[in-house]
């Protein structure tokens, strides 16, 4: 069956530093893989997508890259802030927005 | 504009009721789904719909029942609720344009309802 893994652990960085997230799929051919932000109490916040055909992409202090041969996307926040702490999710789909499956999230908590 | 609108917020049942949870999006959307949300387990898709009139399962569609008479409601019904369907309930919405070269397949999220069954 499809799968989505992500880093279930919490991340813990200091301000200033690069956080990096990790993705990781099975079984799943995407056309495009997007990455969401996610407060406590909210809805998931969509943040930007890579298609299958782009290695990297790139959004103010975002930056997501895309590896379909690994099956495997990472994403970066450079320059973080407290207020980049969250949780993050990655999201798969080939059918244009209506069976986008999501990975569990990961938490990064970005200390002042 | 108010994008993804989901009421309640929050709820509680007991085993057996039956309830359902709104969902409206003003961005006229073909495409909208429910997910719900577990800890450790991320989103899981019940229910989504192409279109007016047309819905089909996600991975997780029993015990729910949808339907889509216009574009810009989608309710879920819970026919007989009970304790493992307490979860946080999102509505989605999407532009049916997203695996076009334009697109972005971006959903637009209702902020969630909380239901807990007893």
């Amino acid at each position: 069956s499809q799968k989505i893994e992500q880093n279930s652990e919490a991340l813990n960085i200091q301000e200033g530093k690069t956080a990096t997230l990790t993705c990781n799929y099975t079984n799943y051919s995407p056309a495009y893989l997007q990455w969401y932000r996610q407060d406590p109490g909210r809805g998931p916040v969509f943040l930007l997508l890579i298609r299958e055909n782009e290695k990297e992409k790139r959004k103010e202090r975002l930056k997501v890259t895309f590896d379909t041969t690994l099956k495997q996307s990472l994403f970066h926040i450079t320059a973080s802030q407290p207020a980049d702490s969250a949780t993050y999710l990655c999201a798969l789909d080939n059918t244009g927005g209506f069976k986008t499956i999501f990975g569990a999230g990961t938490r990064l908590f970005v200390k002042a | 504009n108010a994008g993804v609108t989901q009421t309640p917020k929050f709820q509680v049942l007991k085993t057996g009721q039956s309830m359902t949870l709104q969902c409206a999006q003003d961005m006229n959307h073909e495409y909208m789904s429910w997910y719900r949300q577990d800890p450790g387990m991320g989103l899981r898709l019940i229910h989504y719909s192409v279109g007016a009139g047309i819905t089909d399962q996600g991975e997780v569609p029993n015990g729910y029942n949808v339907s889509r008479s216009t574009t810009e409601d989608f309710p879920l019904r819970l026919l007989s609720a009970a304790p493992s369907q307490t979860s946080v309930y999102f509505c989605a919405s999407s532009y049916s344009g997203g695996l076009t070269l334009a697109g972005t397949g971006e959903l637009f999220f209702g902020e969630g309802s909380r239901l807990t069954v007893l």
